[in-house]
């Protein structure tokens, strides 16, 4: 399977913890997104990578949120002190670079649940 | 403040028919717009796209059309088939260095049949 990996598939944590998410994107696909969905609504941007570099950072991304590419392959991206209002879907999303390629392709997404 | 919008949170058609999904957007900076199909549990899956210097887009089944005057953009799917069933998400970026997609809020459509 060449497709974007997430892992895990599904988070459950207490409040006041801290939670990592890890993101495999498309082999040679350099830019990397983050976006988080909750229920009833789109996903929303959070954060762009384009190689190793974070380029963008929405105003969602809190303090308590920090996302990483080393070497510009996988992504991590870890939430800090973790409290109710992140329970979320955290999708992760590729694609080629190329001002004429605009079509990101999607990983199945990490659930995270903060009781 | 929502720039993408889907003012339909539901859409039930009969199998074989045309299904019909809206989406307006406020920001005339977009330049590409595209359709994600959601199952449950799944990540989007990229549907068909058109950029804004095009009127029409079609791909099999599935056509898309946008009005850059009234910034409005449908996704038609004919005929419609029990397995299209899912929420559908119009999306659209402006360009410039991140591309990053700006998402409506889906409609769930139920095809029976």
């Amino acid at each position: 399977d060449t497709g974007v990996s997430q892992d895990p598939r599904h988070k459950i944590t207490k409040r006041g913890q801290n939670v990592t998410f890890r993101c495999d994107p498309i082999s040679e696909h350099n830019r990397l997104y983050w976006y988080r969905q909750t229920l009833g609504q789109g996903p929303e941007f959070l954060t762009y990578f384009q190689n190793e570099a974070q380029l963008e950072k929405s105003r969602l991304l809190s303090d308590r949120f920090s996302a990483e590419r080393p070497k510009g392959s996988f992504s991590t991206l870890e939430i800090q002190r973790t409290e109710q209002g992140d329970s979320a879907m955290y999708l992760c999303a590729s694609s080629p670079s190329g001002s004429s390629y605009n079509e990101q392709f999607f990983g199945p997404g990490t659930r995270l649940t903060v009781l | 403040d929502q720039q993408v919008k889907q003012n339909s949170p539901s859409l039930s058609v009969q199998e074989g028919r045309i299904s019909i999904l809206n989406c307006d957007y406020t920001n005339s900076m977009f330049d590409y717009f595209l359709w994600y199909k959601k199952y449950p549990a799944e990540g989007p899956t990229f549907l068909i796209s058109i950029s804004s210097i095009k009127d029409k887009n079609e791909d099999g089944r599935f056509t898309v059309f946008l009005n850059k005057s009234a910034k409005h953009l449908s996704l038609h799917i004919v005929p419609s088939q029990p397995g299209d069933s899912a929420v559908y998400f119009c999306a659209a970026s402006e360009f410039g260095a991140t591309n990053k997609l700006i998402f409506g809020t889906g409609t769930l459509l139920a095809v029976q049949p």
